[in-house]
């Protein structure tokens, strides 16, 4: 069974970089077909799409974060990746890993979601 | 960008039905997931495209979306449904996007 498990600080300093990653089990990261996705939920706000990377590398990114996200993927770990760099408070929020299973279609749903992990932004 | 408007909160007391609506622009023509979020834990799709229902949904969850309107309702309502739920699309400006999110408390 697909099982999906952020990982990294939770307390990072304004200007800095925000790194996480996300281990999968039960699917091969390289043989699947799915998309691997970064979501995260502000406290007090909703969900914010951040982007999504194939397997073979191909990414996409919120157009208001693209400046400063970079998602990569690790096939050797089984492991993706989310860096976003020159944090501000307003990036403090709940970091989500999902997969969408149907990389084919844009209009499919995130079918599996990490439980989550808290990242701070703060001095 | 296109723009999805939840309700902030829906009440229901046990037993009873709870409808969340989703509004946006002509949503009938595109394709609305539903996710249930509770506190620590993982979120869990239950509703895709319109009105399927994942393995393992109960039959009490079920979706529309017609016109303006996409809608998550679920019967015989339980405390454990209790939860924050998202509406989402795919729109070509962002990719994916959700609703504000509709914390339904269960009275």
């Amino acid at each position: 069974q697909l099982q999906l498990q952020e990982s990294g600080p939770g307390l990072v300093k304004p200007s800095e970089t925000l790194s996480l990653t996300c281990t999968v089990s039960g699917v091969s990261i390289s043989s699947s077909t799915s998309y691997w996705a970064w979501i995260r939920l502000p406290p007090g706000k909703g969900l914010e799409w951040i982007g999504n990377i194939y397997y073979t590398g191909g990414t996409a990114y919120n157009p208001s974060l693209k400046s400063r996200v970079t998602i990569s993927v690790d096939r050797s770990k089984n492991q993706f990746s989310l860096s976003l760099n020159s944090v501000t408070a307003a990036d403090t929020a709940l970091y989500y890993c999902a997969t969408i299973e149907d990389a084919m279609r844009s209009t499919s749903p995130i079918d599996s979601w990490g439980q989550g992990t808290l990242v701070t932004v703060s001095s | 960008s296109y723009v999805l408007a939840q309700p902030p909160s829906v009440s229901v007391a046990p037993g009873e039905t709870a409808r969340i609506t989703c509004g946006g622009n002509n949503i009938a023509s595109k394709s609305v997931h539903w996710y249930q979020l509770r506190p620590g834990q993982a979120p869990v799709l239950v509703i895709s495209y319109d009105s399927g229902r994942p393995s393992g949904i109960p039959e009490r969850f079920s979706g529309s979306n017609s016109g303006n309107t996409a809608a998550l309702t679920i019967t015989r309502v339980e405390a454990g449904d209790e939860a924050d739920y998202y509406c989402q699309v795919w729109d070509s400006s962002i990719d994916r996007i959700f609703g504000g999110g509709t914390k339904l408390t269960v009275l």
